[in-house]
């Protein structure tokens, strides 16, 4: 099943500004809202963003999501020690009728 | 607060069947506040959704996993539970189970901490 792709790895210093891409097809993102977990090492995933860009209660605003055309992002600023872990993106996908996850990026905070 | 715990095998051989249960307090599988679901990590990988159960019994798979897979609901016992049949090492994961308001497969907020399932010869 062909999911959404997502880049291996990124990294950043504390207080930086990171962006994690994410980018589908005009089944998934192209037309269906796009949610972020993040999981950090060690523990179940944890809902970070939901419809491309609400934040659940209890997540701080220094993250945000965004999506335009077949690509979504997941912002993370102040950059701090306790971000590093694995984020995912998903969507439904209308064509394969189920939703699609990425391959997860791993953010090392250096 | 919904709460989750994995219980299952950590080692099933190739060919052989996978069967993990998924414990809940906190809530109630014949509540209808959720779809009960089953998600999966490979190593090296991203998160894959497995599929989901209602109160109702009603199911819902991914379709690449289909035709091996079986979520039932024990309400007696508040679990469910989740069946993979002719397993391959591509089926070694963390498996989590997890709460899905929405039933459509991308919103899950209440998660298990998971276990770790080897398939091997």
């Amino acid at each position: 099943q062909s999911g959404l792709t997502q880049s291996p790895s990124t990294s950043g210093t504390p207080g930086q500004r990171v962006t994690i891409s994410c980018s589908g097809s005009n089944s998934n993102i192209g037309s269906n809202p796009v949610n972020w977990y993040q999981q950090l090492p060690g523990t179940a995933p944890k809902l970070l963003i939901y419809s491309n860009n609400q934040r659940p209660s209890g997540v701080p605003d220094r993250f945000s999501g965004s999506k335009s055309g077949t690509s979504a992002s997941l912002a993370i600023s102040g950059l701090q020690s306790e971000d590093d872990g694995d984020y995912h993106c998903v969507a439904w996908d209308g064509s394969l009728n189920g939703p699609v996850f990425g391959g997860g990026t791993k953010l090392t905070v250096l | 607060q919904v709460q989750l715990q994995e219980s299952g095998p950590g080692l099933v051989k190739t060919s052989e069947t996978l069967s993990l249960t998924c414990s809940v307090s906190g809530g109630s599988v014949t509540s209808g506040d959720y779809y009960w679901s089953w998600i999966r990590r490979p190593p090296g990988k991203g998160l894959e959704w497995i599929g989901n159960i209602y109160y109702s019994g009603s199911t819902d798979y991914n379709p690449s996993l289909k035709s091996r897979v079986t979520i039932s609901v024990d309400t007696s016992k508040n679990q469910f539970s989740l069946t993979l049949r002719s397993v391959t090492a591509a089926d070694t994961a963390v498996y989590y189970c997890a709460t899905d308001p929405t039933g459509v497969g991308i919103f899950f907020d209440f998660w298990g901490q998971g276990t770790l399932v080897t398939a091997s010869s």
